[in-house]
């Protein structure tokens, strides 16, 4: 159960796009299509922004898109916003029990 | 509206035990399996506990292992962890989640910091 690894930091200037890899194993990300992506602003609770590699919650702007690659799993937030810096973590289902990723904080230059 | 409600966090000594609650309403309670999930101060996401919709099934992570247990109440729509055998590396604001298919879904509640402290 070692949590997956994720870029300390990432960020891209307004308009930009920015993308966050999410690394695993054969066990958990390489292993089941239920990889999630979740947004925590400072002080509040995350948000799921992704789930199932590349779906989107009712809410959620399309400029958040998900996919995966054998055990790597990537985020991409197209035409940054202000609002869209914060920490995103990406957590996998690993076959009865779950992992989420070491985290990554975006910042909007 | 899908609202969780986490209680039961305080100061312990380390060794010591503490129970959470978690208040589930806007949702069947009964048809979801249901998650913990702790953040350390400053730290980032560590996932702790699920129990399946029946409760028959749980399943923990390495760190918690014989040590913490989940368990649900439908009449009062409540999830719980009995945490025992306290450390100072189980600090961390513990948050409950209502699961869906691989996936800890949110909203989360505000979360209930749980300190172990001397």
């Amino acid at each position: 159960q070692s949590a997956l690894t994720q870029p300390p930091s990432a960020s891209g200037s307004p308009g930009q796009s920015v993308t966050i890899s999410c690394t695993g194993t054969s066990s958990d990300v390489g292993g089941y299509d239920y990889v999630s992506w979740y947004q925590q602003h400072p002080g509040k609770a995350p948000k799921l922004m992704i789930y199932d590699v590349s779906k989107r919650p009712s809410g959620v702007p399309d400029r958040f898109s998900g996919s995966k690659s054998g055990n790597t799993a990537s985020l991409t937030v197209s035409g940054l916003q202000a609002e869209d810096e914060a920490d995103y973590y990406c957590s996998s289902y690993a076959g009865s029990t779950y992992v989420f990723g070491t985290g990554t904080k975006v910042t909007v230059l | 509206e899908v609202q969780l409600l986490e209680s039961g966090g305080g100061l312990v000594q380390p060794g010591g035990s503490l129970r959470l609650s978690c208040a589930a309403s806007g949702f069947t309670f009964s048809s979801y399996s249901m998650h913990w999930v702790r953040q350390a101060p400053g730290k980032g996401l560590e996932w702790v506990s699920v129990i399946s919709p029946d409760g028959g099934l749980t399943y923990y992570a390495d760190s918690v292992k014989g040590r913490f247990t989940i368990s649900r109440d439908y009449s009062k729509k409540t999830l719980y962890l009995e945490m025992n055998s306290l450390r100072a590396d189980d600090t961390a604001v513990y948050y409950c989640a209502k699961g869906q298919l691989g996936t800890v879904t949110t909203p989360w509640g505000q979360g209930t910091l749980v300190t172990v402290s001397s």
